[in-house]
């Protein structure tokens, strides 16, 4: 899996979006750019993923820069739960050797 | 459907005692992976199955640590004897053939 660079923490205001960055610049053309986030004493959750596309599902959005070497994942709007490390991975599944390599993430804190 | 389901949720050993971790995966997963996370820090696959059969175990460190995945469905991760760096986050995972993974909650060891 290509290397991503995220900064390691931000805080967002509740009610407002939140724009987690992410830079893969060695992103090969099969990987997918996926984000998991993991909330205080839980295993990481899928959030959602992406491979040239943005996309968009009931928990955030995902932009890619047409030469896919950064992305920003939207919190649309941001509530306390929000709260969490978000991770960028850039994977290709079914790929050999596969398997999902975890960064330090962000580390998002949702202030009131 | 149920998620994976790890357990215990937590463990206190001392050290140089044996400890083993249990996890069923989602209904129908053929891949499990194990990882572990240390405090602050991402996760870090330990060992991944294909079915019954260990694919990448590279990352394991094999003088303490055993896994097995018997009948290709629940897993079991042993380490013995457990040394005071072995505190950390296990976390189990499974897919359908590499894609989306779903984390259990982890079992979060300490040794003393």
């Amino acid at each position: 899996d290509a290397k991503t660079t995220q900064p390691p923490s931000m805080d967002c205001a509740e009610g407002r979006a939140a724009n987690l960055p992410c830079n893969h610049s060695t992103i090969s053309g099969n990987e997918y750019v996926y984000w998991y986030r993991q909330i205080h004493s839980q295993g990481p959750q899928y959030i959602i993923h992406g491979l040239k596309n943005n996309e968009t599902n009931e928990m955030a959005s995902l932009i890619i820069t047409e030469d896919r070497k950064s992305s920003t994942l939207i919190l649309p709007h941001a509530t306390l739960r929000d709260t969490a490390v978000y991770y960028c991975i850039a994977h290709a599944p079914g790929a050999a050797g596969n398997k999902l390599t975890f960064g330090g993430g962000t580390r998002v804190l949702v202030k009131p | 459907e149920a998620g994976v389901v790890q357990s215990p949720r937590y463990k206190i050993i001392e050290k140089k005692q044996p400890v083993a971790f249990w996890c069923n995966p989602i209904s129908g997963h053929n891949t499990l992976y194990w990882y572990r996370q240390n405090l602050g820090q991402g996760p870090e696959l330990l060992i991944r199955y294909e079915n019954e059969e260990a694919v990448d175990d590279s990352q394991l460190p094999k003088d303490r640590f055993s896994a097995e995945r018997l009948k290709g469905v629940d897993s079991t991760l042993k380490i013995q004897p457990a040394e005071l760096g072995d505190s950390a986050v296990y976390l189990c995972a499974s897919s359908r053939q590499d894609f989306g993974y779903t984390f259990g909650s982890g079992t979060r060891l300490t040794v003393v």
